[in-house]
């Protein structure tokens, strides 16, 4: 089946500092990828829809210029979170689009402390 | 607005009992319907999903899912579960450019 990975699994890092997510589509071309916050016992939260080669769809309350959203090859999406502060502490999550279906990543903690 | 309902917060089922995992949608004449299951530690992974057609849907783990119209369900369930079925389960819509509404989860635990 179709493999979506995400690295690091996990990342600690210091207030103040950016943190980049790599999500990748190990087994196929994924044009479309998205990117989803998950809060301890929460439902996903879509941050954004992105096509490759275009600027990443931000949903309504997600700061683009906080979380920098790059897909420059079709299996490759990058989230940077930057200037992270401890509310951004969470579980990021992708998800790569084949087909009618969505493949996830296995999520990435991200804590900040 | 879209919206995905998981009545249920939490489930216990003893092993060998059967499940049912509620779900309701509130939109769309011909809803793209799943069900995800996420395990500690492992990625969401789709279990089923209705787009047309029969409307009880047979999955992967011994799962099946039946979509009533009539009453905005899309329902999960396994006559028998065991203890690895232990996990959360998420009910999602698909709506236009493949994006997804989620449901809150269902967390099920299963009694030896």
């Amino acid at each position: 089946g179709a493999v979506v990975s995400q690295h690091p699994s996990w990342v600690i890092c210091k207030s103040g500092t950016s943190v980049k997510i790599e999500c990748r589509s190990l087994d196929f071309q994924a044009t479309t990828m998205f990117w989803y916050r998950q809060f301890p016992k929460q439902s996903l939260m879509l941050m954004a829809t992105s096509n490759e080669g275009s600027k990443a769809t931000y949903e309504q309350g997600v700061e683009k210029d906080k979380f920098l959203i790059n897909h420059a090859s079709l299996t490759l999406s990058t989230l940077t979170v930057t200037s992270a502060h401890p509310e951004d502490s969470s579980f990021y999550i992708c998800s790569a689009s084949w087909g009618d279906e969505q493949f996830f990543g296995p999520g990435t903690r991200l804590t900040v402390l | 607005a879209q919206s995905v309902t998981q009545p249920d917060i939490h489930i216990t089922v003893s092993e060998g009992a059967s499940l049912e995992l509620r779900c309701n949608y509130s939109y769309g004449a011909t809803p793209y319907l799943f069900w995800y299951v996420q395990s500690p530690g492992q990625g969401l992974q789709l279990l089923l999903k209705y787009f047309s057609g029969d409307t009880l849907v047979q999955g992967i783990k011994g799962f099946e899912a039946e979509f009533k119209r009539s009453q905005s369900s899309f329902n999960l369930r396994k006559p028998s579960v065991h203890w690895s079925d232990a996990a959360e389960y998420f009910c999602a819509q698909g709506r236009s450019n493949y994006q997804l509404i989620w449901g809150a989860g269902t967390k099920l635990i299963i009694k030896p």
